[in-house]
């Protein structure tokens, strides 16, 4: 199975700070990862897919990038909004993957 | 804009079974590709299983394969799962989600990738040990 990982688990940053998130498959996985974002007691909420396609709806200072084993989202200027949870996942297999999460706090 | 609510949870013994459905609204298409994912109180996401459009393949995690059964039916626009054999680590809000598709055509033939793009509210699952 491939296994995913993030960095860091928890980040803390201002509103206006630019925030990057990284996330690691185990094996090459192309460029299927997709990226959410989840808020306490929300579902979780799609972001990114196919590593850097932005979903419909999704503002656009979110942008993810990467391919085979290395993948990162990016937040260009922190808004209060985005304090959350932010998953990344595979989908290469039929075994989908989530990695451990990275929890975006208020500095 | 497709919707998925999800029912059925609730609290259970272990060893216990429940069945957890989820109706999708909002498409006329009925076939997609369906999941569950899960999350433990205070956990990550956990992916449980999946089910092609036309139903004729599902897909579990290992720690769910066995004892869980996905199932739909279209003409209920309905999404299921099946629980037995329940242990106190099945604990979790469930989710049910919608898998969009990506087809790439290579010398092999067709090949789909999925991804999680309308996910449900979720039903809480509580298993007593």
């Amino acid at each position: 199975d491939i296994q995913m990982t993030q960095s860091p688990s928890t980040l803390s940053a201002y509103v206006g700070d630019r925030v990057t998130i990284t996330c690691r498959a185990s094996q090459t996985i192309s460029n299927w990862l997709a990226w959410y974002q989840q808020k306490p007691g929300k579902a979780p909420k799609l972001l990114i897919y196919r590593a850097s396609s932005l979903e419909s709806g999704v503002p656009s200072r979110f942008s993810g990038s990467g391919s085979g084993t290395e993948f990162t989202l990016t937040i260009a200027s922190l808004q209060p909004d985005d304090f959350a949870t932010y998953y990344c996942q595979q989908y290469d297999s039929s075994s989908w993957t989530f990695g451990p999460g990275t929890k975006v706090e208020v500095k | 804009e497709v919707q998925l609510v999800e029912s059925g949870g609730g609290l259970v013994q272990a060893g216990g079974s429940l069945r957890l459905s989820c109706v999708v609204s909002g498409r006329t298409s009925t076939t997609h590709a369906m999941s569950w994912v899960r999350q433990a109180p205070g956990r990550g996401l956990e992916w449980v299983s999946s089910i092609t459009g036309s139903g004729s393949r599902t897909y579990y995690a290992d720690s769910v394969k066995g004892r869980f059964t996905i199932s739909r039916d279209d003409s209920k626009n309905t999404l299921y799962v099946q629980m037995n054999s329940l242990r106190a680590e099945d604990t979790a809000i469930y989710y049910c989600t919608n898998l969009k598709d990506t087809a790439v055509v290579d010398r092999d033939g067709v090949f789909y990738y999925y991804y999680m793009d309308v996910w449900g509210k979720g039903t809480t699952v509580t298993v007593s040990s």
